[in-house]
């Protein structure tokens, strides 16, 4: 069965300073991988996706995600955080036809 | 605008009592998903349903029971017995199951508090 850990329960950042949340998946064969986005007390909301092609992905609000197949990692990156982006971040990864979602990272912004 | 109504948003039940959250989408979407959060750990998916008629359950479907006798409609009941019900439940569409079509659009939640 495939996992999804994401390490980081809670960051913290400076506006305007580049973020980069940790995710790493287990799964035997090409995963399909995933980050959603969630406001307090709101669904969640699909940031980008990796299917195939490019490792580097491009996705909503300035993020991007790299897909490293050697290191089962799809971190996630901004280079200069809005107070906006407070919020928090799932990884998740589709295998077997089921999808999985970590735990999640809680993003706090200082000004 | 498309997209998926939970409601209530909030929902106080005594010990004993069923109750049934909605989940509607005008997405056209075949797929829905019912999945629970607790803090720290993530999304658990209770039940899913890929078309009309057809249910399955997920990773913690124990006291818990659906229908989808409606493309767009798949309640959840919450039952009494399940031990620990107090969570905020989210309810998800994609288009089709499997694969690449399996990306979810998420309703707003219903947070369901066991007084």
């Amino acid at each position: 069965a495939q996992s999804v850990t994401q390490p980081d329960i809670h960051i913290t950042v400076s506006e305007g300073a580049s973020l980069e949340l940790r995710c790493n998946y287990s799964y035997g064969a090409t995963p399909y991988l995933f980050w959603y986005v969630q406001s307090p007390g709101q669904g969640l909301q699909l940031l980008l996706k990796y299917f195939s092609g490019d490792t580097l992905v491009q996705g909503i609000k300035g993020f991007e995600a790299e897909f490293k197949r050697s290191q089962s990692s799809f971190n996630l990156r901004k280079p200069s955080v809005h107070w906006s982006d407070a919020a928090e971040y799932f990884c998740a990864v589709l295998g077997n036809e089921k999808l999985t979602f970590g735990t999640g990272t809680r993003l706090t912004i200082i000004p | 605008d498309g997209g998926i109504t939970q409601s209530p948003k909030y929902l106080f039940r005594k010990e004993g009592q069923n109750v049934t959250l909605s989940c509607e989408q005008n997405l056209n979407h075949d797929a829905m998903y019912w999945y629970r959060q607790d803090p720290g750990q993530g999304l658990r998916l209770i039940y899913y349903s890929q078309i009309v008629n057809d249910f399955q359950k997920g990773d913690i479907a124990e006291g818990y029971s659906v229908s989808r006798e409606k493309k767009e409609s798949f309640p959840l009941t919450v039952t009494s017995a399940q031990k620990n019900p107090t969570a905020f439940y989210l309810c998800a569409s994609s288009m089709a199951w499997g694969s690449g079509a399996n990306v979810l659009t998420f309703g707003a939640g219903s947070r369901l508090t066991v007084l």
